[in-house]
């Protein structure tokens, strides 16, 4: 079946504009999640939604970054005045319900580069 | 806090010679712990996992075991090939109402034929 989808895989931006990033999860999936993914590192949580609320957004770095999952399926993680510092692999995962023993099935994310 | 401690790497490796990646973890509760990989080109996969203490997780060959007294879960491969070229990452997940997981940094391994 169809796995985790992202869109746009390659995004580049001018500092200081806005970005979306799309995220379509494997169906029937309640759990999502968002990482973040800077070179040499390993991803690092932002954001956890179960079905349409953010159950845990503690990841996210700071006010500039919100995300959004209005209907349980696709998720929208949103950058306002983007920096050069915000360049990096956002990645998307999700599971069949948000506990310790399903599988997260990571997306292939998308590459931000902030010029 | 939390926090996942990886062998650095990079891993150069001839083919059917013996792998280990150390990874040791702090954590709270009672944690799942997985080995992810990613292969070039390709996204994150889990390779294994283990959800309690003790238990082994195996895949391809692979193998890794919960230590909970020693905090680890190092990954093994009795004999790697030129397709296990890849970059490996240690995780755990923080258990209670969520299960956010948690990465090492990863360890970049090669293998020549």
């Amino acid at each position: 079946g169809a796995g985790v989808s992202q869109t746009p895989s390659n995004k580049v931006t001018e500092k200081g504009k806005y970005v979306e990033l799309r995220c379509d999860p494997i169906s029937g999936h309640t759990a999502l999640y968002w990482y973040r993914q800077s070179l040499g590192q390993g991803p690092e949580f932002l954001i956890y939604f179960q079905g349409t609320g953010a159950a845990d957004d503690s990841g996210l770095p700071n006010d500039r970054f919100f995300a959004v999952r209005p209907e349980g399926s696709v998720s929208t993680l949103k950058i306002q005045r983007t920096e050069r510092g915000d360049s990096a692999v956002y990645l998307c995962a999700s599971s069949l319900t948000g506990t310790q023993f399903y599988e997260q099935y990571f997306g292939p994310g998308t590459r931000l580069t902030v010029t | 806090g939390n926090s996942v401690t990886q062998m650095e790497g990079p891993v150069t490796l001839s083919e059917e010679a013996f792998l280990t990646i150390n990874c040791t973890y702090t954590a709270t509760g009672y944690p799942s712990l997985f080995w992810y990989v990613q292969y070039p080109g390709e996204g994150l996969q889990l390779l294994l996992k283990a959800t309690k203490a003790d238990d082994k997780g195996s895949n391809k060959g692979f193998e890794a075991t919960y230590r909970k007294e020693t905090t680890s879960f190092h990954l093994e491969k009795g004999s790697v090939q030129v397709s296990d070229s890849a970059v490996y990452f240690c995780a755990f997940n923080s258990g209670g109402s969520n299960y956010k997981l948690t990465f090492g940094k990863g360890t970049l391994l090669t293998v020549n034929p």
